[in-house]
């Protein structure tokens, strides 16, 4: 079946432009996690959904990125007024149930370039 | 706060050998542990999840021991291969408050490279 996608795979903003990454996870999985990799870097926690609800977003780095899944299913990551160290890849991943013996999913990515 | 650390950085060996990646973790109350690769500009690809009831878990030429007591986690990749050069990465949950789930704290990876 299909995997977690992602889109756009590549995005280069200018600073201070809006962008919006869009994550389409696993077809009726419930959790729902994005992600931020700088370069050289592991990924680290930016926000979680259970289905719709937000409930976790303490790693989100300042009050320029917000996220949303309204329909408990796609969920989109926008990025306000990008700034050049918003550079990073950005990883969605997604889990069956809520859980801790429900293992994540991780789409591609979208490698964001601010210049 | 979980912390994660992945040592060495880089690794070369030559084709053929039997090999060793380390990872070490602050935060032993986890219930599993996750190994991925990555290969350049990719995404992640899970290789192996070990659950707390385990202490090993193989998948092909690859074994991933898991010794919570000691916060420590090694993945042995036998009789190594070009295609295995990728960056490895060990991922250890951490609870998202009392939500049930848990969020992945990576440690910063393995850059493995495998000499044909």
């Amino acid at each position: 079946g299909a995997g977690v996608s992602q889109s756009p795979r590549y995005k280069v903003a200018k600073r201070g432009q809006d962008v919006a990454l869009r994550c389409d996870p696993i077809s009726g999985h419930v959790s729902l996690f994005w992600y931020q990799q700088a370069l050289g870097q592991g990924p680290e926690f930016l926000t979680y959904f259970q289905n719709e609800a937000q409930l976790d977003k303490s790693g989100l780095p300042s009050d320029r990125f917000f996220a949303e899944r309204p329909e408990g299913s796609v969920s989109t990551l926008k990025i306000q007024r990008t700034q050049q160290e918003d550079s990073a890849v950005y990883l969605c991943a997604s889990s069956l149930d809520v859980g801790r013996a429900y293992e994540q999913y991780f789409g591609p990515g979208t490698r964001l370039t601010v210049t | 706060k979980q912390e994660v650390t992945q040592i060495p950085a880089a690794l070369s060996v030559p084709e053929g050998e039997n090999l060793v990646l380390n990872c070490s973790f602050t935060d032993s109350a986890i219930y599993n542990l996750q190994w991925f690769r990555q290969d350049p500009g990719k995404g992640l690809t899970s290789l192996l999840l070990i659950q707390s009831s385990q202490r090993e878990q193989t998948s092909g030429r690859l074994n991933a021991s898991l010794d919570k007591s000691s916060g420590r986690s090694t993945l042995y990749i036998a009789a190594s291969q070009p295609g295995d050069s990728a960056t490895y990465l060990c991922a250890a949950p951490q609870r998202i408050s009392n939500f049930g789930n848990e969020k992945l704290t990576f440690g910063t990876g393995t850059r493995l490279t495998i000499i044909p």
